[in-house]
């Protein structure tokens, strides 16, 4: 059954602290994205990457960090620099065509919590 | 990137109402996409419209581009429990070619009983 996995589905941070977000998918999907959700905000993109050892920043990179070694597997890091963490993030994945944008798919995301 | 405008921010209907969200561009969009966030879920595709004029039905549901690839609407008829939700738009990124989207802020819909 084909999909995307985000893990763990709860998080929490202590300050000072840098945290990782999996997100795998076997869609076979090139294209992969990080959003982060906040109450109101809608989606804001922090990090994208259409291909394979390659990603470019969204619109709210900073304190974020990602990496692209496997098509499966577009993990994100929350570093200690990301003063303001606590948020609902999702990953998703999209074939990545030419012409027009393809449907997104999303994973169960991860809510992510100061202690 | 460009930034695509959602109203009503929030909604809340008589079951049996009908709702109506809106979306704008201050640019032309070469497509748009709709989504549904269930109250605890993710987003979830619905529909992607392309063409100039162009209207989509889901059962319920009716989707509308218009003429002049800037603004889309979703208008649900008879709204039911089950439509509880945010329901998103999403346009290009940035330029021709983009294949990320944006994101507009949505519109919750709460539907009484």
């Amino acid at each position: 059954d084909g999909g995307i996995t985000q893990s763990p589905k709860y998080l929490f941070r202590k300050e000072g602290q840098n945290v990782t977000l999996s997100c795998e998918q076997n869609l076979n999907h090139d294209a992969m994205y990080w959003y982060r959700q906040d109450p109101g905000q809608g989606l804001r993109l922090i990090y994208y990457s259409q291909i394979v050892n390659d990603f470019q920043k969204g619109d709210i990179a900073e304190g974020y960090s990602v990496s692209r070694e496997k098509k499966e597997s577009f993990p994100l890091t929350v570093t200690s620099a990301q003063k303001n963490p606590t948020a609902f993030y999702l990953c998703a994945s999209s074939i990545a065509g030419t012409g027009h944008n393809q449907p997104q798919h999303f994973g169960d995301g991860t809510r992510l919590s100061i202690l | 990137g460009q930034q695509v405008m959602q109203i009503p921010q929030y909604q809340h209907v008589q079951e049996g109402e009908d709702f109506t969200t809106y979306c704008n561009s201050s640019t032309t969009l070469s497509n748009i996409q709709w989504y549904k966030q269930r109250p605890g879920g993710h987003p979830v595709f619905l529909i992607q419209l392309v063409k100039s004029g162009e209207v989509k039905k889901q059962k319920r549901l009716t989707f509308q581009f218009g003429e002049a690839k800037k603004n889309s609407s979703l208008h649900i008829t008879a709204t039911q429990t089950t439509d509880v939700g945010t329901y998103f738009c999403a346009g290009p990124y940035s330029g021709a070619g983009s294949y990320q989207l944006t994101f507009g802020k949505g519109t919750k819909l709460s539907v009484i009983p």
